[in-house]
C-alpha cells in the first residue's frame, strides 16, 4: 500500500539555520502531496501542498517540490525561527480515487534554539 | 481557525466505558474524515464520510463507529474501551472533489 517515510527526529537547530526534513513516498499512482505542521497543544494545519510532478508549494518561507523521479517532498526552509518549533508532518493522498484520505509520515520534531 | 470544531476538548473516562466524539466540519464541507494520532500508531486515518455516506474506511477497530447526520455534523462513537485507546482523535473536512483537509483541534481522550 501507499506509505509515506519521513527522517527521524528531533532535529535541533539554532535561529536562523538551515532545515531540511526529508521526505519519500511509495504511490501506485499520482498522489498529492502535503506537508502539514503541529505546534504544541494544537491540531494539524496545513502548510503547504504540491498536486503534480515538479510542483513546488511553498508558505511562510518553508517550500518543497515534488520530486517524482525520486519519489521525494523534502522541506526546506532558509532561515528558520525560534517559533517554527513544531512537529512537521509528510503527507499523501490519492488523487482521482474513491477517497482523498491521507496517510501521513511519523512526523519530525523540529527545536529551534535561540 | 480552520473552521473545523471538535467537542469536548478533553475526555476522561474508564476501560469498558462508551464514549461519543462529535465534529462539524467547515461551512460548505460535505466530507468529514476521522484520524487517530497516538504515541506507538502515529497518524492513522479511521472512516471518512461523503454527503451522510460512508466513502472510506482504514484502521478503524469494530469497536469504533461513526456517522454523519443530515446537517452534516459527524460522530464517532468508541465502546468498551481499552486502555490503548488512549489518544487524540482529529476530525477533518473538506470541499467536496477536493484534496485539502482541515483539521479540527482534535479531543484527547485519556482512559484509566
Amino acid at each position: 500500500g501507499d506509505s509515506v517515510t519521513q527522517m527521524e527526529g528531533p532535529v535541533t537547530l539554532s535561529e536562523e539555520a538551515f532545515l531540511t526534513i526529508n521526505c519519500t513516498y511509495t504511490a501506485t499512482g499520482y498522489p498529492s502531496l502535503f506537508w502539514y505542521v503541529q505546534y504544541p497543544g494544537e491540531g494539524l494545519q496545513l502548510l503547504l501542498k504540491a498536486t503534480k510532478a515538479d510542483d513546488k508549494g511553498s508558505n511562510k518561507g518553508f517550500e518543497a517540490t515534488y520530486r517524482k523521479e525520486t519519489t521525494s517532498f523534502h522541506l526546506e526552509k532558509g532561515s528558520v525561527q525560534v517559533s517554527d518549533s513544531a512537529v512537521y508532518f509528510c503527507a499523501l493522498s490519492e488523487n482521482g480515487g474513491a477517497t482523498n484520505k491521507l496517510i501521513f509520515g511519523t512526523g519530525t520534531l523540529l527545536a529551534v534554539q535561540p | 481557525d480552520s473552521g473545523v470544531t471538535q467537542t469536548p476538548k478533553h475526555l476522561i473516562t474508564a476501560t469498558g466505558q462508551r464514549v461519543t466524539l462529535r465534529c462539524s466540519p467547515r461551512s460548505g464541507d460535505l466530507s468529514v474524515y476521522w484520524y487517530q494520532q497516538s504515541l506507538d500508531q502515529g497518524l492513522q486515518f479511521l472512516i471518512q464520510y461523503y454527503n451522510g455516506e460512508e466513502r472510506a474506511k482504514g484502521n478503524i477497530l469494530e469497536r469504533f463507529s461513526a456517522q454523519q447526520f443530515p446537517d452534516l455534523h459527524s460522530e464517532l462513537n468508541l465502546s468498551s474501551l481499552e486502555l490503548g485507546d488512549s489518544a487524540l482523535y482529529f476530525c477533518a473536512s473538506s470541499v467536496t472533489g477536493g484534496s485539502e483537509q482541515f483539521f479540527g483541534p482534535g479531543t484527547r481522550l485519556t482512559v484509566l
